[in-house]
């Protein structure tokens, strides 16, 4: 059984474009994560959700748009892509907001060209 | 502000040798400390943490991890490497309430036959 899952796994579109990242975890979480690892393998959180509520909200682009249907989905939608928007992104899911173990996805390989 | 400092983005050991990967934090309050392992083209899996209670953690696969304040560091240990050690790793670090999880650059760990 699949812990978090992500949908796709890879995706690969021209600038310009409007694309959307799946995420839904299993594991009866509250909280919700993405994430984004560039090139050289550093990790930075995005958005968090708790309860479907909108928690953390680093310094990204407005044309990052974060959606929680329910606790068991959040997904990415990304407006306007750019090359810089390439990256690995990762959803997560904890129990409660601080101190929890996070469980990751598999990751999504955006590739803007 | 809390961060960490992974001293190595890569360390090579022969097989059987004893891993050591380091990891310094910073932080105002108490953290919670934690590490992952990244193996290629998938996501985080959590190895162990440290949330305030037994200083020496024991994680999978053998490592292990000592906290100790008086040097603001908690490094990864294993006393004997294997081939399938071979992977990044992430130092991260976070404290109680709405806050995100914020990691270090990662070390990728290289095991030699």
């Amino acid at each position: 059984d699949t812990a978090v899952s992500q949908t796709p796994k890879y995706l690969v579109t021209q600038m310009g474009n409007d694309k959307s990242i799946k995420c839904e975890q299993n594991l009866g979480h509250d909280t919700m994560y993405w994430y984004k690892q560039d090139s050289k393998k550093f990790l930075k959180i995005m958005f968090s959700y708790n309860n479907k509520e909108l928690i953390i909200n680093e310094t990204v682009p407005n044309r990052f748009s974060p959606k929680s249907p329910d606790k068991a989905h959040l997904n990415l939608h990304i407006n306007s892509l750019e090359l810089g928007d390439s990256a690995v992104y990762f959803c997560a899911s904890s129990q409660g907001l601080a101190g929890g173990e996070q469980y990751f996805g598999p990751g999504t390989r955006l590739t803007v060209t | 502000a809390q961060s960490v400092t992974q001293l190595g983005s890569h360390v090579s050991v022969s097989e059987g040798a004893l891993v050591l990967l380091r990891c310094n934090y910073s932080s105002s309050v108490p953290p919670y400390l934690f590490w992952y392992v990244q193996y290629p083209n998938q996501g985080l899996q959590l190895l162990l943490k440290y949330t305030s209670a037994a200083t020496l953690v024991k994680g999978i696969n053998d490592f292990e991890a000592e906290f100790k304040k008086s040097e603001t560091s908690f490094h990864l240990t294993k006393p004997s490497a294997h081939m399938s050690d071979a992977a990044e790793y992430f130092c991260a670090v976070t404290r109680a309430g709405n806050t995100p999880l914020v990691f270090g650059k990662g070390t990728r760990l290289s095991v030699i036959a």
